[in-house]
């Protein structure tokens, strides 16, 4: 069984500073992780995805997530918030056997003040 | 773009009628799926089909029907909703072949229950 547990549902960052969304999984095999982004009223939209290659992976718009197999973390972030960032950002756990389908996390809606 | 696209944007029903949601993908996907996004909840997976027979069915009501006539097409059929149905409904497909399984998801339908 696997399982994603987002610490805060709510995050406020200043525009310019550090974006620091917490994740972390749990996963009896090797996992695959994700980073989604939810703009209001539309779907869920790739940021970056971890797949067992590189630990530090880069994603569209200036995000980063790093890999952290001894502390089952997948914490995602960006050195300076842009107002553009404001939006819900899911992170997400699948394995290359058993159950295919995303488990997802319940959510981190991320709020860049000006 | 995403390729997957999903309509209508928006339905308003009453308790009593019928309707159907519809994706379409245009990846080339072999597996499809529905998923359902209350306010202040995770996003629970309903629907998995995979070359066109459904692999998993997350313990959905039986007033939600989902038909998968080929690869590229899900449809969520509904009838006698209740009001805490009032969700948006997002549709993903994936090529689930590789182990790599990046779902790929459409704009949602976002459904109000009168």
């Amino acid at each position: 069984a696997q399982s994603v547990t987002q610490l805060g549902s709510h995050v406020s960052v200043s525009e310019g500073a550090l974006v620091l969304l917490r994740c972390n999984y749990s996963s009896s095999v090797p996992p695959y992780l994700f980073w989604y982004v939810q703009y209001p009223n539309q779907g869920l939209q790739l940021l970056l995805k971890y797949t067992s290659a590189a630990t530090l992976v880069k994603g569209i718009n200036g995000f980063e997530a790093e890999f952290k197999k001894s502390e089952t973390s997948f914490h995602l972030t960006k050195p300076s918030a842009h107002m553009s960032d404001a939006a819900e950002y899911f992170c997400a756990v699948t394995a290359d056997t058993g159950r295919r389908a995303l488990t997802f996390g319940s959510g981190t809606r991320l709020q860049v003040e000006p | 773009e995403t390729g997957v696209t999903q309509t209508p944007r928006h339905l308003v029903m009453g308790m009593t009628n019928k309707k159907s949601l519809k994706c379409e993908q245009h990846l080339g996907h072999n597996a499809m799926y529905w998923y359902k996004q209350s306010a202040k909840k995770p996003l629970e997976l309903m629907f998995v089909y995979n070359f066109k027979e459904q692999t998993e069915n997350n313990s959905v009501p039986s007033r939600f029907s989902p038909e998968c006539p080929n690869s590229s097409h899900l449809f969520l059929h509904l009838h006698t909703l209740q009001p805490e149905d009032s969700a948006l409904y997002l549709c993903a497909s994936s090529e689930t072949s590789g182990g790599k399984n990046i779902q790929y998801f459409g704009a949602g339908t976002r459904l109000s229950v009168l």
